[in-house]
């Protein structure tokens, strides 16, 4: 069975901190994808990272993809209350299925 | 316009009823989805079609019942309803195949059996 570990499963730190999230695995996914998901929504798509070694930015976010394709980090500069929700990793196996992560709780005090 | 919209966003209902959830999606996807994210937030998957055809049933109570009548509609039977059915469930869309299958998610259902 393959597994998507988030760590951590939950982070609660003052606006305006630095945080990284990890996602790891021991199976190699064809691309990763993180998703935000807030209270009461369905999770949305953040990015997806295809290509091992990969750097994506997407303002204050960065997420990168292992050299391996078996894990990936998130990491975020400058917390606002507004990244508030919970971060959702997925992997695209070999049959085109999601296999998806816990999730990691983040709340940003302000 | 919603892409998927699944309803009703609340259910409450006593042990032992039936009951289902509805899903339909505008995206013009050919695979749906089933998740079930309980207390903890892990999100499970339940279900997936692709094109009316079942294609995954992970290991759920044969009172789940999916029926998908065309590709735009996915619904969720549950017969005999259980306290540890109590969970939020999200129904979800994509083209299937590739590297970019991006999810697309409903607001969710939030069951409450008691």
């Amino acid at each position: 069975t393959q597994l998507l570990e988030q760590s951590p499963q939950f982070l609660s730190i003052q606006e305006g901190e630095n945080l990284t999230v990890y996602c790891n695995s021991s199976s190699v996914f064809s691309s990763l994808q993180w998703y935000r998901q807030e209270p009461g929504e369905g999770p949305v798509l953040l990015v997806t990272v295809v290509t091992g070694g990969e750097v994506k930015k997407l303002k204050r976010l960065t997420f990168q993809f292992g050299d391996a394709r078996k894990d990936s980090s998130l990491h975020i500069t400058a917390a606002q209350t507004g990244d508030t929700g919970l971060y959702l990793c997925a992997g695209v196996d070999s049959n085109y299925q999601l296999i998806w992560g816990a999730g990691t709780k983040l709340i940003i005090k302000p | 316009d919603t892409a998927v919209s699944q309803t009703p966003k609340y259910l409450v209902t006593q042990m032992g009823n039936d009951k289902s959830i509805k899903c339909e999606q505008n995206l013009g996807h050919d695979t749906m989805y089933w998740y079930k994210q309980d207390s903890k937030k892990f999100l499970k998957i339940m279900f997936s079609y692709n094109n009316k055809e079942l294609i995954i049933n992970e290991t759920v109570p044969n009172r789940f019942s999916p029926k998908s009548p065309d590709k735009a509609h996915l619904n969720l039977h549950i017969n005999s309803l259980e306290l540890g059915d109590s969970a939020v469930y999200f129904c979800a869309s994509s083209h299937r195949g590739g590297w970019n299958t991006e999810a697309f998610f409903g607001q969710g259902t939030r069951l409450t059996v008691v």
